[in-house]
């Protein structure tokens, strides 16, 4: 139950293309939803998060989709561009946004090709 | 954004050396902090969680007294992996949580242990 699943292991997209990463959770308490950009030889870099009573939120580049009833929430990158290219963590956990241990995804690889 | 130091960034040493890193919230005052493995090509392990002042909890499966850890101040928290071995290389990450509830975890830029 503590589990989050994340898919795919790895994804190559066409520069301009759109990155679509996917995670799902069972535990229903966890209420922050974080994604973490990763690359080689350094530590994770917060990209975007999210509550469960908000549905879509976008920085830039970066949407999370948030399906509550699913219990699944999504990272879309639009306009994927070569710099992109690192692994992504989705994250969940419960009571605040950093008290209490995150439930880190398996990753995924993403490689945006020139 | 906030800033969280890792210091050292690498380290080669001879297996039975102990081997300190540091973790340092620069501008945010860290009431808990995270100690994390990772290994190539695969996720983040939580090895602990420290608390300022308290005695810092171990997940299921990490030695205590193999991997100390103390989080003596709000912007400091070490980890020392003692008599190390080959074994116990890896790629060790910190992150660090302030004492606002809704914000999140800053990570840390590693340390590479290699034990020769």
């Amino acid at each position: 139950q503590q589990q989050v699943k994340q898919s795919p292991q790895s994804l190559i997209v066409q520069k301009g293309g759109i990155s679509i990463i996917n995670c799902a959770y069972e535990n229903t308490a966890f209420d922050y939803f974080p994604w973490y950009q990763q690359f080689p030889g350094k530590g994770p870099a917060l990209l975007i998060a999210i509550r469960p009573d908000v549905s879509e939120k976008k920085e830039g580049r970066f949407t999370i989709s948030f399906n509550k009833s699913a219990k699944q929430f999504s990272l879309h990158i639009m306009d994927s561009q070569p710099g992109d290219s690192a692994t992504y963590f989705c994250a969940a956990t419960s009571g605040g946004a950093g008290t209490y241990k995150y439930i880190f995804g398996t990753g995924t690889r993403l490689k945006v090709l020139a | 954004g906030a800033v969280v130091s890792q210091h050292p960034s690498w380290v080669i040493c001879k297996s039975g050396t102990s081997v300190k890193i540091e973790c340092r919230s620069l501008d945010f005052q860290a009431t808990t902090m995270f100690w994390y493995r990772q290994f190539p090509k695969q996720s983040l392990m939580l090895m602990a969680t420290s608390n300022e002042g308290s005695k810092a909890t171990y997940e299921q499966g990490v030695e205590k007294d193999k991997f100390l850890i103390n989080h003596a101040s709000l912007t400091l928290s070490t980890l020392t992996v003692t008599s190390a071995h080959p074994e116990d290389s890896s790629f060790y990450i910190c992150s660090a949580a302030g004492t606002v509830s809704n914000q999140p975890q800053h990570f840390g830029d590693g340390t590479r242990l290699s034990i020769l």
